[in-house]
């Protein structure tokens, strides 16, 4: 079965410095990762995927990964944080489900909060 | 364009009261449907996925069930709510074969 950690509850980080949410993944066969972030009392928004290619992927607002799969992480950047990124970030794996359709597999999340 | 309707937003409902969340689809065609929770504002639980018209699978056993009774429509019930049910539901999509998925907007159900 598939998994995901992020093991930072919280990141803080000051308006203008680069930001990091750290992500780890555990599946078989080839990873198909996502970010996604919530913000309050909202769904979930896709930000960026990795599913082959290069192994740094850029998405929405400025945001990119990296995926390294020796060390099995997929860890979210930025270059310059905003105070809008202050969100809820989600990292998930894709599995199959054995019922068919795909399960993507979440983590606990991580709470950016970027202060002026 | 695809979109994903899910309704309500809010809903209070006492303890033992019946349940009815429902969430719909347009702009696309024999969508694979998902109903997850997310209880304390954090974990997302997958628990009842559907590839067809008909056809549910539950991931957790739970006081919920599910139905599809079109392509597009999925439902999310109970015959007598708890209070552990309280949280926020989310309904979401992807296509057969996709990667990823996307997601309604939530439900934020408090049981009393």
């Amino acid at each position: 079965a598939q998994s995901v950690a992020q093991p930072e509850d919280q990141v803080n980080v000051a308006e203008g410095n680069p930001l990091t949410v750290k992500c780890t993944y555990s599946v078989s066969g080839n990873p198909y990762l996502f970010w996604y972030v919530q913000y309050p009392n909202r769904g979930l928004q896709f930000l960026l995927k990795y599913i082959t290619g290069d192994n740094l992927v850029k998405g929405s607002y400025g945001f990119e990964a990296e995926f390294n799969k020796s060390q099995t992480s997929f860890h979210l950047k930025k270059p310059s944080a905003l105070v809008s990124d202050s969100a809820l970030y989600f990292c998930a794996v894709r599995g199959i489900l054995t019922g068919g359709g795909n399960k993507l597999t979440f983590g606990t999340g991580t709470q950016l909060k970027v202060e002026l | 364009s695809q979109t994903i309707h899910q309704w309500p937003a809010t809903l209070v409902q006492p303890v033992g009261s019946p349940l009815s969340l429902e969430c719909t689809v347009e702009g696309t065609s024999n969508p694979n449907l998902y109903w997850y929770r997310q209880a304390a504002g954090r974990g997302l639980q997958l628990l009842f996925y559907s590839v067809g018209i008909g056809q549910i699978s539950s991931e957790v056993p739970q006081n919920l069930s599910a139905s599809r009774p079109q392509d597009r429509q999925f439902i999310l019930s109970s015959k007598k709510l708890l209070l552990s049910d309280s949280g926020f539901y989310l309904c979401a999509w992807s296509v057969l074969g996709g990667y990823g998925y996307t997601f309604g907007s939530g439900t934020r159900l408090t049981v009393v």
